[in-house]
């Protein structure tokens, strides 16, 4: 049965690097077949796409986070990673992983919460 | 980029009712459209993909239709455990992939 589980730090400083891991069991993530997002929900607010990352490491990002978003594979690993920089409060949400299965997010973590706050 | 727009924003129905959701989209998706369910606290559920077609083990009383831009999720016979919000997808020339902004469904 496929899950995903993100993890990384729950409080990061204004101006630093937001760094989440998404650890993949169930499934290899060495599948052609699928992509693997990021999808992030401020407090209150709908869902938002972040960008998503191959096996091959080819990436799609959104384009208003473009600039400051890193999206990386370790197939080694089974993981896939998200870095968010230059971090605001308005970067406070819950951060989901996610498999896209074509255009389907069809299996999702069970989100991590990152507050922005020094 | 496309742009989706759901309607309502929130709704409140009895238990027995007939709930329909809308999804307008900025410009022709054909059937690119996905619904999902997020009930408080959790991650998001996909229910229908392909605009009508209902995911393995999904209740048949969440049913989906639309194409073009115009796009109707309905729940019939509201339970309440359907109490969550529903958000539509949008993925026909990805990237980016774009959510509609959600709608509320409450127990009256």
């Amino acid at each position: 049965q496929l899950q995903l589980q993100e993890s990384g730090p729950g409080l990061v400083k204004p101006s630093e690097t937001l760094s989440l891991t998404c650890t993949v069991s169930g499934d290899s993530i060495n599948s052609s077949s699928f992509f693997w997002g990021w999808i992030r929900q401020s407090p209150g607010q709908g869902l938002d796409w972040i960008g998503s990352v191959r096996n091959n490491g080819n990436t799609y990002y959104s384009p208003s986070l473009r600039s400051r978003v890193t999206i990386s594979v370790d197939t080694s690993k089974n993981q896939f990673s998200l870095k968010l920089t230059s971090v605001t409060a308005a970067d406070t949400a819950v951060y989901y992983c996610a498999r896209l299965a074509g255009g389907d997010l069809d299996c999702w973590g069970q989100g991590a919460l990152v507050t922005v706050s020094s | 980029d496309i742009q989706m727009t759901q309607s309502p924003s929130s709704l409140s129905a009895s238990v027995g009712d007939r709930v329909t959701i809308t999804c307008q989209a900025s410009q022709d998706i054909s059937n690119f459209l996905n619904w999902y369910q997020q009930k408080p606290g959790k991650a998001p559920k996909l229910l229908i993909y392909d605009a009508s077609t209902l995911k393995t083990g999904v209740p048949s009383r969440f049913s989906g239709s639309g194409s073009g831009t115009h796009f109707t999720f309905t729940i019939n016979s509201l339970q309440s455990e359907d109490i969550a919000t529903y958000y539509c997808q949008e993925y026909d020339n990805l990237p980016p992939l774009t959510f509609g902004g959600g709608t509320k469904v409450e127990i009256k």
